[in-house]
C-alpha cells in the first residue's frame, strides 16, 4: 500500500528562523516519486519539487531544501531564514505507476506552516 | 497563458440538488484529477482520468460522477446522493506517466444550505 505521513499537523515559527517539515512514505514500489507542494491561502497547490528513487542527494533551492533518505523512507523539507510570505500548508505526496494506480498523486495530510514576523 | 481554469470560485447547492464543478485545462495534458480537501484531511482522491472517453473511481468516488469526452475537460458532478458534499474541489492535470508533476487549479469551494 501506498501511504504518506506527514505527523506535524501545524508549525508556528518566528520570521528568520529556520524549520523542517517532516514527510515518511510507504510503498513497496522500487520505482516511485516524491513530490512537495505548497498551498498558499488562496487555495492552489504549487510544486515545488519532485525526487525519483534513484535519486538521493539533497537538494537546495534559494532558501528550500530537501533531504531524501531511502534508509529511513523520508523526505524532508526545510525552509531558511522564513519569512512570512512562506506561511501555508505544505504537502508531500508519493506517486505510483504501478499497476493499477497508474498515475496516481498519494497526498499525506499537509502540514500548516504560520510564520510570524 | 497555459493553465488549469476551474469554475465557479465558489459554488452553493441545496439539499438534494445535482451541480457540476467545471475543470478546463490547456496544458494538452493527457490526465485529469479531482481531489476533495477537508480541515485536516490532506487531498483525496475522487477520479482520475488517463485518458479521453476513459475514467476510474478514486477512493471517494461515492456520490459523484464525472465524464471526459474532451481532452481538455474534466468536470464533475456532485450528485444528491453524496450526503456531505461542502468542500474544496481541486482539478489537477499532468502529462500522465513518469512521475510528472501534476497541476493544479485555483479550486471550487462548495457549501450545501
Amino acid at each position: 500500500a501506498q501511504k504518506v505521513t506527514q505527523a506535524q499537523t501545524e508549525i508556528s515559527v518566528v520570521e528568520k528562523e529556520d524549520v523542517t517539515l517532516d514527510c515518511v512514505y510507504e510503498t513497496r514500489d522500487t520505482t516511485y516519486y516524491l513530490f512537495w507542494y505548497k498551498q498558499p491561502p488562496s487555495g492552489e497547490l504549487v510544486f515545488l519539487i519532485r525526487r525519483n528513487s534513484f535519486d538521493e542527494q539533497n537538494e537546495i533551492s534559494g532558501r528550500y531544501s530537501w533531504n531524501f533518505q531511502k534508509s529511513t523512507s523520508s523526505f524532508n523539507f526545510t525552509i531558511t531564514a522564513s519569512q512570512v510570505v512562506d506561511s501555508a500548508v505544505y504537502f508531500c505526496a508519493l506517486y505510483s505507476d504501478r499497476g493499477s494506480t497508474l498515475g496516481r498523486l498519494y497526498f499525506g495530510r499537509g502540514t500548516q506552516l504560520t510564520v510570524w514576523p | 497563458d497555459g493553465g488549469i481554469t476551474q469554475s465557479p470560485k465558489y459554488l452553493f447547492r441545496k439539499e438534494g440538488q445535482n451541480v457540476t464543478l467545471s475543470c478546463e485545462q490547456n496544458l494538452n495534458h493527457d490526465a485529469m484529477y479531482w481531489y476533495r480537501q477537508d480541515p485536516g484531511q490532506g487531498l483525496r482522491l475522487i477520479y482520475y482520468s488517463q485518458i479521453v472517453n476513459d475514467f476510474q473511481k478514486g477512493d471517494i468516488a461515492e456520490g459523484y460522477s464525472v465524464s471526459r469526452e474532451k481532452k481538455e475537460s474534466f468536470p464533475l458532478t456532485v450528485t444528491s446522493a453524496q450526503k456531505n458534499p461542502t468542500a474544496f474541489y481541486l482539478c489537477a492535470s499532468s502529462m500522465g506517466g513518469g512521475g510528472t508533476e501534476a497541476f493544479f487549479g485555483q479550486g471550487t469551494r462548495l457549501t450545501v444550505v
